[in-house]
């Protein structure tokens, strides 16, 4: 059964902590992307990778740091300089690699809820 | 900077009501066009797409969606609500040859009553 799966569910952090966020896809997909859910605001972009060994910064990406050593994964940390990390993370990926052509759609994981205490 | 807006954050409807959600972005290249719904406790999950062609698209669930290019707009519609539709609803736009990142409007709560 192909999808994404992140871990964990939930996740309580204390401030000053760095904490990471898992997200594997078996969708066999080149580009895999970090998003932040917060009320009333949409989702708005952390990181993305569209291939292995590469990321770019998104719009919001102070705080936050990223790696994609394998195509199936791509962790998100959490680092103790974002001042706001209460949030709703979502992370998506689509088959697309390269700029240009057809553009495929995002499938997304369930997410996490991370809550600093 | 492009962005998305969803000028509607609330909406209660009745079942079998008409539903129009208005979506306006801010780039006046080719663009790409979609609709994401999240159903309470569920994935984010595409409705329908624009990418070119028939102005009009059809997604799932009886939704559509009509792109006016002169407008910047994208609404999405559905002729009668179901009270299973209650979901929040985010319209996307991604600028065509670009690296495949899309921009999320705000998003739309919508509540169905039965």
């Amino acid at each position: 059964d192909g999808g994404i799966t992140q871990s964990p569910k939930y996740l309580f952090r204390k401030e000053g902590q760095n904490v990471t966020l898992s997200c594997e896809q078996n969708l066999n997909h080149d580009a895999m992307y970090w998003y932040r859910q917060d009320p009333g605001q949409g989702l708005r972009l952390i990181y993305y990778s569209q291939i292995v060994n590469d990321f770019q910064k998104g719009d919001i990406a102070e705080g936050y740091s990223v790696s994609r050593e394998k195509k199936e994964s791509f962790p998100l940390t959490v680092t103790s300089a974002q001042k706001n990390p209460t949030a709703f993370y979502l992370c998506s990926s689509t088959k697309a690699g390269t700029s240009g052509g057809t553009y495929n759609e995002q499938f997304f994981g369930p997410g996490t809820r991370l809550t600093v205490l | 900077a492009q962005s998305v807006s969803q000028h509607n954050h609330h909406v209660i409807l009745s079942e079998a009501a008409s539903l129009e959600l208005g979506c306006n972005y801010s780039y006046g290249g080719t663009v790409n066009l979609f609709w994401y719904v999240q159903y309470p406790g569920q994935h984010l999950q595409l409705l329908l797409k624009y990418f070119s062609g028939d102005p009009l698209v059809k997604g799932i669930k009886g939704f559509e969606a009509e792109f006016i290019k002169s407008k910047f707009s994208f609404n999405l519609r559905k002729p009668s609500v179901q009270w299973s539709d209650t979901a929040e609803y985010f319209c996307a736009v991604n600028r065509a040859g670009s690296s495949y990142k899309l921009i999320f409007g705000s998003g739309t709560r919508l509540l169905v009553r039965p």
